[in-house]
Order: C-alpha cells, then sequence, then structure tokens
C-alpha cells in the first residue's frame, strides 16, 4: 500500500486560501488520490478524488502534477469550521482506506 | 441526504463480554466497512464485507471478531471476549459507486472496556 507524507499541522486564518500538500512516490497505476476530513468524534469524511491532473468540487480543489508523486488540496476561504485533520489518502476504489495521521489544520479568527 | 447510522453511540462492557455494534449503511450501497480509531491514533481498517462475504481483512481482524449482514439492512461488527485495548471509537462506512474511493463513515459508536 502506498504510503503518504504530509505536514503535521497547518494554521491559517480566516478567509484565506489553504493548499495541503501530500507526496506519494510509490503511487500505483490503480491508486486514486483522496482526501478525507475528520472533526473530533466523528467519522471521516470525504472531500475530493482525482486521478491525474486537476479537479474541483463545491468545496475544494485538487491539483495532481503529471508524474502523480504528489498532490495539492486547496481550500478557499477557509472559515473557523474547517479546523479538522485532513487525511491524504491513495487508494483503490472499492477496497480498503489506509489512513495515516493527516494534517491538523487551525483556522484562526 | 443518506446517511450511515450506528447504535448505540456509547457502549461500556466488561472485559470478557460479547459486544454488538450495529450499523445500518446507505440502502443502495453495496460494500461495507468497518475502522476503528483509538483516541489519539490513526483509523484503522478492520474489514470489508461485499457480496455477503468478506472481501479483506487486517491483522487486527482475528477469531475475536465477526461481521454479520443478517436482513439486507443491518451490518454488525462482533467482538466475542472484549479486551481493555479493544476501547476505542468503531466506524461503519460504505459506498455504493463503483470507481469511487468515497466511502460515507457513521458518527462512530465508542466502545469503552472496562
Amino acid at each position: 500500500l502506498a504510503k503518504t507524507t504530509q505536514p503535521i499541522s497547518m494554521d491559517s486564518y480566516e478567509g484565506q486560501e489553504v493548499n495541503i500538500t501530500c507526496s506519494h512516490n510509490n503511487i500505483a497505476t490503480n491508486d486514486y488520490i483522496t482526501w478525507y476530513q475528520q472533526f473530533p468524534s466523528q467519522g471521516p469524511r470525504f472531500i475530493i478524488q482525482g486521478y491525474k491532473t486537476k479537479v474541483t468540487n463545491e468545496v475544494a480543489s485538487l491539483f495532481i502534477p503529471a508524474d502523480r508523486k504528489s498532490s495539492t488540496l486547496s481550500l478557499p476561504r477557509v472559515s473557523l469550521s474547517d479546523t479538522a485533520v485532513y487525511y491524504c489518502l491513495v487508494a483503490t476504489p472499492e477496497r480498503q482506506l489506509t489512513f495515516g495521521s493527516g494534517t491538523q489544520l487551525t483556522v484562526l479568527p | 441526504e443518506p446517511e450511515v447510522t450506528q447504535t448505540p453511540s456509547h457502549q461500556v462492557t466488561q472485559m470478557g463480554q460479547e459486544v454488538i455494534l450495529r450499523c445500518v449503511p446507505i440502502s443502495n450501497h453495496l460494500y461495507f466497512y468497518w475502522y476503528r480509531q483509538i483516541l489519539g491514533q490513526k483509523v484503522e481498517f478492520l474489514v470489508s464485507f461485499y457480496n455477503n462475504e468478506i472481501s479483506e481483512k487486517s491483522e487486527i481482524f482475528d477469531d475475536q471478531f465477526s461481521v454479520e449482514r443478517p436482513d439486507g439492512s443491518n451490518f454488525t461488527l462482533k467482538i466475542r471476549s472484549t479486551k481493555l485495548e479493544d476501547s476505542a471509537m468503531y466506524f461503519c462506512a460504505s459506498s455504493g459507486r463503483t470507481g469511487s474511493t468515497e466511502a460515507f463513515f457513521g458518527q462512530g459508536t465508542r466502545l469503552t472496556v472496562v
């Protein structure tokens, strides 16, 4: 299973754009890059998935370079309620998800 | 919006007792999972279930654990003889779209073994 590396923690201020970068040097051809968010005492929540290039949905964008060895989750204009742990995973659809330690994002007023 | 529901939200049990954690996945989903998270630690995969059988399981999922989908709507995790180290938050998840890594997680059951 491909391992991911991401910052342990990040701080930001309300209204700013936050970019969290993740490296996954050993990503396999069948793997997708997927990001989850987790609030304390809650289950993880899917944010976005991509295979290559750029993907955007209503909450985030995901940038993936051509070599797919890294990815960047972009959260536009964060608010206090975006304070959470963000997990970068490489995963094969329908199979188990392997969570790392994630990035604790703290949004300050 | 459909959601995965888990009961109970909190269960306290004595060491050595059997517990059953219950989950109702989203109704048209085909893939079901159990994960656990010990306080302050990572979310760990336990088992996945598809087409009425286990499709993957981790080393944590030993003979003390079992899963069942008894009636086409519920999905249960049984721990036969609980140990102190089984204390954790247990999350059920389901997914329904092929080609997707999106899983919907429940709110979890906090299991405390005393």
